[in-house]
């Protein structure tokens, strides 16, 4: 059965740190990852979308990276804003489109 | 900037009731979505739909869910008997290419709400 896991459950920061958000995945055939971002009551917002031949790829301070290898995925937030507080949702497709989405890290940002 | 539209942000209902949930996607895109996110949980994928058709469902949209797209611009999401386990937000998406490679993008959702 297809699976995504998320690491941790919830994490709070400070702001103007840094963070690491993990995922791993068993999803086969593996075709591609994504990042999202959700404020409470709010639809997912795309931060970043990895095929399975790319490693890494950035949208201002979101940094996620893969390994297909290993099928873990992480997203690097730096310099966190107060407006980071949210949910972020890992999500990894096979072949057809029907996406496994994680339960999601949810972030506290404090001043 | 253009967004994905759904009304009615909040639907409430009675056991046994039809609703239909209504989303307006982005004029331009050529791919829908819906999903469903029970309070507390994870984001569930129900169905895409592409040229009139739908493309791919999940084990979670049963015959009693259906989608349409009556016109050019609205694409609805029927419940045709519901249940109080349908109670959830439900989110539109839509996108220009297919989900595979391209990037989604999410209505505000419509809280169902089935007493």
């Amino acid at each position: 059965k297809n699976q995504v896991e998320q690491s941790p459950q919830s994490l709070i920061i400070l702001e103007g740190k840094n963070c690491t958000l993990q995922c791993n995945y068993t999803v086969s055939p593996f075709s591609n990852l994504r990042w999202y971002k959700q404020d409470t009551g709010r639809g997912p917002v795309s931060l970043t979308i990895m095929t399975f031949s790319e490693n890494t790829k950035s949208n201002g301070r979101y940094t996620a990276t893969l390994d297909a290898d290993t099928k873990q995925s992480s997203l690097h937030i730096t310099a966190s804003q107060l407006s980071d507080s949210a949910s972020y949702i890992c999500v990894a497709s096979g072949g057809s489109y029907i996406p496994t989405f994680g339960r999601g890290t949810s972030l506290i940002v404090h001043p | 900037e253009p967004e994905v539209t759904q009304t009615p942000s909040h639907q409430v209902t009675q056991m046994g009731q039809e609703v239909i949930l209504r989303c307006v996607p982005i004029s331009n895109h050529l791919y829908f979505y819906w999903y469903r996110q029970i309070l507390g949980q994870k984001v569930e994928f129900l169905v895409s739909f592409y040229n009139n058709e739908i493309s791919e469902k999940s084990e979670i949209f049963d015959d009693q869910f259906s989608v349409e797209r009556p016109d050019g611009s609205n694409f609805t999401l029927k419940i045709r008997s519901t249940k109080l386990e349908d109670s959830a937000m439900y989110f539109c998406a839509s996108s220009k290419r297919w989900a595979d490679t391209d990037t989604q993008y999410f209505g505000p959702g419509t809280r169902l709400t089935v007493l």
